[in-house]
Protein backbone atom coordinates (compact mmCIF):
# COMPACT_ATOMS: atom_id res chain seq x y z
CA UNK A 1 0.00 0.00 0.00
CA UNK A 2 1.22 3.48 -0.89
CA UNK A 3 1.83 6.18 1.83
CA UNK A 4 0.98 9.35 1.33
CA UNK A 5 2.37 11.75 3.88
CA UNK A 6 1.60 15.44 4.61
CA UNK A 7 2.75 18.26 7.11
CA UNK A 8 2.30 19.71 8.87
CA UNK A 9 -0.62 18.30 10.38
CA UNK A 10 -2.07 21.83 10.85
CA UNK A 11 -1.05 25.17 10.59
CA UNK A 12 -2.11 28.72 11.71
CA UNK A 13 -1.32 31.45 9.71
CA UNK A 14 -2.33 35.32 10.08
CA UNK A 15 -3.13 36.98 7.44
CA UNK A 16 -0.89 38.35 4.28
CA UNK A 17 1.46 35.74 5.64
CA UNK A 18 2.78 33.35 2.86
CA UNK A 19 3.06 29.84 3.88
CA UNK A 20 3.66 26.53 2.63
CA UNK A 21 3.23 22.91 3.32
CA UNK A 22 4.73 19.59 1.81
CA UNK A 23 3.00 16.30 0.43
CA UNK A 24 5.49 13.45 0.26
CA UNK A 25 5.05 10.16 -1.51
CA UNK A 26 6.67 6.88 -2.82
CA UNK A 27 8.82 7.88 -6.22
CA UNK A 28 8.72 4.72 -7.73
CA UNK A 29 6.09 4.33 -10.71
CA UNK A 30 4.81 8.30 -10.50
CA UNK A 31 1.83 8.55 -12.42
CA UNK A 32 0.01 11.90 -11.21
CA UNK A 33 -0.20 14.12 -8.38
CA UNK A 34 -3.14 15.98 -7.25
CA UNK A 35 -3.64 19.07 -4.87
CA UNK A 36 -7.21 19.33 -3.55
CA UNK A 37 -9.04 22.21 -1.63
CA UNK A 38 -11.21 20.67 0.91
CA UNK A 39 -14.31 22.23 3.37
CA UNK A 40 -15.63 19.88 5.63
CA UNK A 41 -19.27 18.47 3.80
CA UNK A 42 -18.32 19.78 0.80
CA UNK A 43 -16.57 18.75 -2.67
CA UNK A 44 -12.99 19.05 -2.47
CA UNK A 45 -11.91 21.44 -4.86
CA UNK A 46 -8.80 20.10 -7.32
CA UNK A 47 -6.48 22.80 -7.18
CA UNK A 48 -3.18 20.91 -9.84
CA UNK A 49 -2.76 17.93 -11.37
CA UNK A 50 0.81 17.41 -11.94
CA UNK A 51 3.23 14.39 -13.82
CA UNK A 52 6.10 15.43 -14.86
CA UNK A 53 9.17 16.03 -12.33
CA UNK A 54 10.12 20.05 -12.30
CA UNK A 55 6.36 21.06 -12.77
CA UNK A 56 5.29 24.34 -11.65
CA UNK A 57 1.50 24.93 -11.57
CA UNK A 58 0.11 28.31 -10.44
CA UNK A 59 -3.65 29.33 -9.73
CA UNK A 60 -4.11 32.91 -8.28
CA UNK A 61 -1.97 33.23 -4.71
CA UNK A 62 -1.84 29.13 -4.78
CA UNK A 63 1.08 27.68 -6.52
CA UNK A 64 2.87 24.16 -6.63
CA UNK A 65 5.88 22.24 -7.17
CA UNK A 66 6.95 18.92 -7.92
CA UNK A 67 10.15 16.45 -7.73
CA UNK A 68 9.08 12.84 -8.67
CA UNK A 69 13.01 11.98 -7.76
CA UNK A 70 12.95 12.46 -4.63
CA UNK A 71 8.70 12.55 -4.01
CA UNK A 72 7.61 15.12 -2.88
CA UNK A 73 5.67 18.26 -3.48
CA UNK A 74 5.15 21.63 -2.21
CA UNK A 75 1.83 23.78 -2.21
CA UNK A 76 2.27 28.05 -1.76
CA UNK A 77 -0.02 30.44 -0.59
CA UNK A 78 1.07 33.61 -0.91
CA UNK A 79 -0.14 36.93 1.49
CA UNK A 80 -2.77 33.93 2.94
CA UNK A 81 -6.61 35.02 3.30
CA UNK A 82 -9.16 33.99 5.82
CA UNK A 83 -11.31 32.09 2.71
CA UNK A 84 -8.02 30.16 2.13
CA UNK A 85 -8.62 28.48 5.29
CA UNK A 86 -9.17 24.69 4.09
CA UNK A 87 -7.99 21.21 4.55
CA UNK A 88 -5.57 21.01 1.60
CA UNK A 89 -5.20 17.60 0.27
CA UNK A 90 -3.12 15.29 -1.36
CA UNK A 91 -3.57 12.74 -3.48
CA UNK A 92 -1.01 10.32 -5.72
CA UNK A 93 -2.09 9.00 -9.05
CA UNK A 94 -1.49 5.38 -9.31
CA UNK A 95 -1.93 4.99 -13.21
CA UNK A 96 -6.04 6.16 -13.02
CA UNK A 97 -5.76 2.51 -11.38
CA UNK A 98 -6.84 4.26 -7.65
CA UNK A 99 -6.18 7.47 -5.59
CA UNK A 100 -4.01 7.39 -2.27
CA UNK A 101 -4.52 10.55 -0.48
CA UNK A 102 -2.87 12.16 2.39
CA UNK A 103 -4.71 12.82 5.91
CA UNK A 104 -4.21 16.66 4.89
CA UNK A 105 -2.84 19.51 6.22
CA UNK A 106 -5.39 21.91 8.22
CA UNK A 107 -5.22 25.70 7.35
CA UNK A 108 -6.30 28.56 9.16
CA UNK A 109 -5.73 32.10 8.10
CA UNK A 110 -6.33 34.35 11.22
CA UNK A 111 -7.83 38.27 10.37
CA UNK B 1 -3.74 -1.30 9.48
CA UNK B 2 -6.41 1.62 11.05
CA UNK B 3 -8.52 3.57 8.27
CA UNK B 4 -11.20 3.56 5.52
CA UNK B 5 -11.53 0.33 3.55
CA UNK B 6 -13.47 -0.16 0.77
CA UNK B 7 -15.35 -3.14 -1.22
CA UNK B 8 -15.36 -3.82 -4.02
CA UNK B 9 -11.90 -2.32 -5.61
CA UNK B 10 -13.91 -2.72 -8.86
CA UNK B 11 -17.13 -3.70 -10.45
CA UNK B 12 -18.86 -4.00 -13.69
CA UNK B 13 -22.54 -3.22 -13.54
CA UNK B 14 -25.04 -3.83 -16.23
CA UNK B 15 -28.16 -0.86 -16.67
CA UNK B 16 -30.60 -1.47 -14.03
CA UNK B 17 -29.03 -3.62 -11.84
CA UNK B 18 -28.20 -2.75 -8.34
CA UNK B 19 -25.34 -3.18 -5.89
CA UNK B 20 -24.08 -1.56 -2.57
CA UNK B 21 -20.76 -0.14 -2.13
CA UNK B 22 -19.06 -0.95 1.32
CA UNK B 23 -17.56 1.38 3.45
CA UNK B 24 -15.76 0.73 6.96
CA UNK B 25 -13.73 2.60 9.29
CA UNK B 26 -11.91 1.60 12.61
CA UNK B 27 -11.08 5.07 13.47
CA UNK B 28 -14.56 6.17 15.32
CA UNK B 29 -14.85 9.15 13.34
CA UNK B 30 -17.84 10.71 13.46
CA UNK B 31 -17.56 12.15 9.74
CA UNK B 32 -17.89 9.50 6.38
CA UNK B 33 -18.48 10.76 3.03
CA UNK B 34 -18.71 9.36 -0.03
CA UNK B 35 -17.52 11.27 -3.51
CA UNK B 36 -17.13 9.88 -6.97
CA UNK B 37 -14.11 11.04 -9.46
CA UNK B 38 -15.18 11.30 -12.75
CA UNK B 39 -12.21 11.66 -15.49
CA UNK B 40 -11.03 15.31 -15.73
CA UNK B 41 -13.16 16.16 -12.91
CA UNK B 42 -12.32 16.48 -9.31
CA UNK B 43 -14.49 14.95 -6.23
CA UNK B 44 -17.65 15.65 -6.18
CA UNK B 45 -19.97 14.90 -2.88
CA UNK B 46 -22.69 12.31 -3.15
CA UNK B 47 -23.41 12.07 0.44
CA UNK B 48 -22.44 12.24 4.20
CA UNK B 49 -23.15 11.57 7.47
CA UNK B 50 -21.76 13.28 10.69
CA UNK B 51 -23.02 10.53 12.98
CA UNK B 52 -24.84 7.60 13.36
CA UNK B 53 -28.58 7.76 12.32
CA UNK B 54 -27.48 11.06 10.36
CA UNK B 55 -27.14 11.99 6.85
CA UNK B 56 -27.29 14.12 4.27
CA UNK B 57 -27.21 15.05 0.61
CA UNK B 58 -24.47 16.51 -0.73
CA UNK B 59 -23.89 17.85 -4.38
CA UNK B 60 -24.67 14.59 -6.44
CA UNK B 61 -27.30 12.52 -4.70
CA UNK B 62 -29.70 11.64 -7.07
CA UNK B 63 -29.92 8.15 -8.02
CA UNK B 64 -27.63 7.04 -4.61
CA UNK B 65 -29.41 6.15 -0.91
CA UNK B 66 -27.10 5.63 1.84
CA UNK B 67 -27.55 4.63 5.78
CA UNK B 68 -25.66 4.57 8.90
CA UNK B 69 -26.60 2.46 11.40
CA UNK B 70 -23.08 2.22 12.95
CA UNK B 71 -20.68 4.37 13.41
CA UNK B 72 -17.99 2.02 11.61
CA UNK B 73 -20.05 1.64 8.37
CA UNK B 74 -21.59 3.99 5.89
CA UNK B 75 -22.50 1.88 2.52
CA UNK B 76 -23.31 3.42 -0.72
CA UNK B 77 -26.89 1.80 -2.94
CA UNK B 78 -26.89 1.98 -6.56
CA UNK B 79 -30.79 0.90 -6.80
CA UNK B 80 -31.04 1.48 -10.82
CA UNK B 81 -27.94 1.47 -12.25
CA UNK B 82 -27.31 4.04 -15.13
CA UNK B 83 -24.08 4.67 -17.66
CA UNK B 84 -23.67 8.14 -15.87
CA UNK B 85 -22.91 6.19 -12.83
CA UNK B 86 -19.79 5.36 -14.02
CA UNK B 87 -16.95 6.65 -12.42
CA UNK B 88 -14.36 5.85 -9.13
CA UNK B 89 -15.84 5.94 -5.90
CA UNK B 90 -13.98 7.14 -2.24
CA UNK B 91 -15.31 6.83 0.79
CA UNK B 92 -13.66 9.06 3.25
CA UNK B 93 -14.07 10.04 7.14
CA UNK B 94 -12.49 12.52 8.85
CA UNK B 95 -11.50 13.78 12.64
CA UNK B 96 -10.50 17.14 13.35
CA UNK B 97 -7.44 17.70 10.98
CA UNK B 98 -7.08 14.30 9.49
CA UNK B 99 -8.97 13.15 6.08
CA UNK B 100 -8.46 9.17 5.86
CA UNK B 101 -9.51 8.18 2.45
CA UNK B 102 -10.51 4.09 1.19
CA UNK B 103 -9.06 3.60 -1.71
CA UNK B 104 -11.76 3.83 -4.39
CA UNK B 105 -13.70 1.60 -6.52
CA UNK B 106 -14.09 1.61 -9.85
CA UNK B 107 -17.80 1.21 -11.24
CA UNK B 108 -18.28 0.45 -14.74
CA UNK B 109 -22.18 0.31 -15.77
CA UNK B 110 -22.54 -0.76 -19.58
Amino acid sequence: ILNVEQSPQSLHVQEGDSTNFTCSFPSSNFYALHWYRWETAKSPEALFVMTLNGDEKKKGRISATLNTKEGYSYLYIKGSQPEDSATYLCARDNYGQNFVFGPGTRLSVLP
Amino acid sequence: NAGVTQTPKFRILKIGQSMTLQCTQDMNHNYMYWYRQDPGMGLKLIYYSVGAGITDKGEVPNGYNVSRSTTEDFPLRLELAAPSQTSVYFCASSYAAEAFFGQGTRLTVV
